[in-house]
């Protein structure tokens, strides 16, 4: 049963410290997609790579947020420094065509609380 | 821009109710239309899907007829289990790879 990975599950950091959170796509699928989850603001997207580029993060705050796919198994998600109000569950999806017709298979996200 | 708008939760049932979550959306063209299901822990999962006017997304006793001219997308089963305890997720995608998603109704069903 193929699924999303990611790690970690839950992390608990202190303001200023650096995050960095890792995700395993479906072995086979060219489209990764990171989204962040909060009550006041429902699921956005943060950033979005095909075939291992980014091809858009107008989502992420630039300043602090950069997000990478050293290979097709990896991608990774850091904050630097990290602040309370990134406090948040931070998802991972990919899929496995056409971005515009295909499903996108979540993860189990990373629950990131900074203190 | 596309936006998704769904029925505020909390909702809570009785085991064999049926149920019903609104969704409306406002969208230039036609977009592709989704319900996702997060359960407790866990990732988001697509419960059913329509790609155009008048298609009805189907699974798991679920159902949702995609309405063109109310620009609706509303959610139902017509005898729920406890096991349908989740948040629902209203999401719709225009001719991109961006999915828009509504604030999610959380559901509780009671034995």
């Amino acid at each position: 049963d193929a699924r999303v990975t990611q790690t970690p599950r839950h992390k608990v950091t202190e303001m200023g410290q650096e995050v960095t959170m890792r995700c395993q796509p479906i072995l086979g699928h060219n489209t990764v997609f990171w989204y962040r989850q909060t009550m006041m603001q429902g699921l956005e997207l943060l950033a979005y790579f095909r075939n291992r580029a980014p091809l858009d993060d107008s989502g992420m705050p630039k300043d602090r947020f950069s997000a990478e796919m050293p290979d097709a198994t990896l991608a990774t998600l850091k904050i630097q420094p990290s602040e309370p109000r990134d406090s948040a569950v931070y998802f991972c999806a990919s899929g496995s065509g056409q971005p515009s017709t295909d499903t996108q298979y979540f993860g189990p996200g990373t629950r990131l609380t900074v203190l | 821009g596309d936006s998704v708008t769904q029925m505020e939760g909390p909702v809570t049932l009785s085991e064999e109710a049926f149920l019903t979550i609104n969704c409306t959306y406002t969208a230039t063209g036609y977009p592709s239309l989704f319900w996702y299901v997060q359960y407790p822990g866990e990732g988001l999962q697509l419960l059913l899907k329509a790609t155009k006017a008048d298609d009805k997304g189907s699974n798991k006793g679920f159902e949702a007829t995609y309405r063109k001219e109310t620009t609706s997308f509303h959610l139902e089963k017509g005898s729920v289990q406890v096991s349908d305890s989740a948040v629902y997720f209203c999401a719709l995608r225009p001719n991109d790879y961006k999915l828009s998603f509504g604030a999610g109704t959380t559901v509780t069903v009671r034995a």
